[in-house]
């Protein structure tokens, strides 16, 4: 099956900070969603992506599919940013990476 | 926004019972899905279901676990004889074209 990886695993940052986050794939997809778990367990979704550019607010992914990877860029962090960032990916049914446990410190 | 509804959220089971979870999809969806979540760990698949049968099923989906769609709102997933090592988050999703996650039922066997 699909193999999804996600790194860094963990990523600490001062508030105000950007950052980027990664996942490869390691076959091509048709869809690809970012998740961010918060603390009370909830997958929040954040982006749709399985090709191209999207921006929310302080958020923006961008999927190349023909690579294999997908970025998501975080700018100006917030603690309330804090949590893990999953990257689901694959044909009809998805696979999670790992994730990427994203401190943010006052 | 539409939303995909488990309960309970939270469900504490004596080893060896069997215990049902409980989603209701988003109601134009066709696709559904079972993931679970060790504490700490990965978001797992376990099952997914279209055109009211299973479509996919990874090898932690055995015969201790079955999934069934009982009216045209709720989609169940059985947990036969549970052991402790089931105790996870349970997330039920549907979807058109991206996933859309329930919150999850918190599962605890002892």
């Amino acid at each position: 099956g699909i193999q999804v990886e996600q790194s860094p695993p963990d990523l600490i940052l001062q508030e105000g900070a950007n950052s980027t986050l990664r996942c490869n794939f390691s076959d091509s997809v048709n869809n690809l969603q970012w998740f961010h778990q918060n603390p009370w367990g909830q997958l929040i979704n954040l982006f749709y992506i399985p090709s191209g550019t999207k921006q929310n607010g302080r958020l923006s992914a961008t999927t190349v599919a023909t690579e294999r990877y997908s970025l998501l860029y975080i700018s100006s962090s917030q603690t309330t940013d804090s949590g893990v960032y999953f990257c689901a990916t694959g044909g009809q049914d998805m696979r999670f990476g790992a994730g990427t446990r994203l401190t943010v410190k006052p | 926004e539409p939303e995909v509804t488990q309960t309970p959220s939270h469900q504490v089971t004596q080893m060896g019972q069997e215990v049902i979870l409980r989603c209701v999809p988003i109601s134009n969806h066709l696709y559904f899905y079972w993931y679970r979540q060790i504490l700490g760990q990965k978001v797992e698949f376990l099952v997914s279901f279209y055109n009211n049968e299973i479509s996919e099923k990874s090898e932690i989906f055995d015969d201790q676990f079955s999934v069934e769609r009982p009216d045209g709102s709720n989609f169940t997933l059985k947990i036969r004889s549970t052991k402790l090592e089931d105790s996870a988050m349970y997330f039920c999703a549907s979807r058109e074209a991206s996933y859309t996650f329930g919150s999850g039922t918190r599962l605890t066997v002892v």
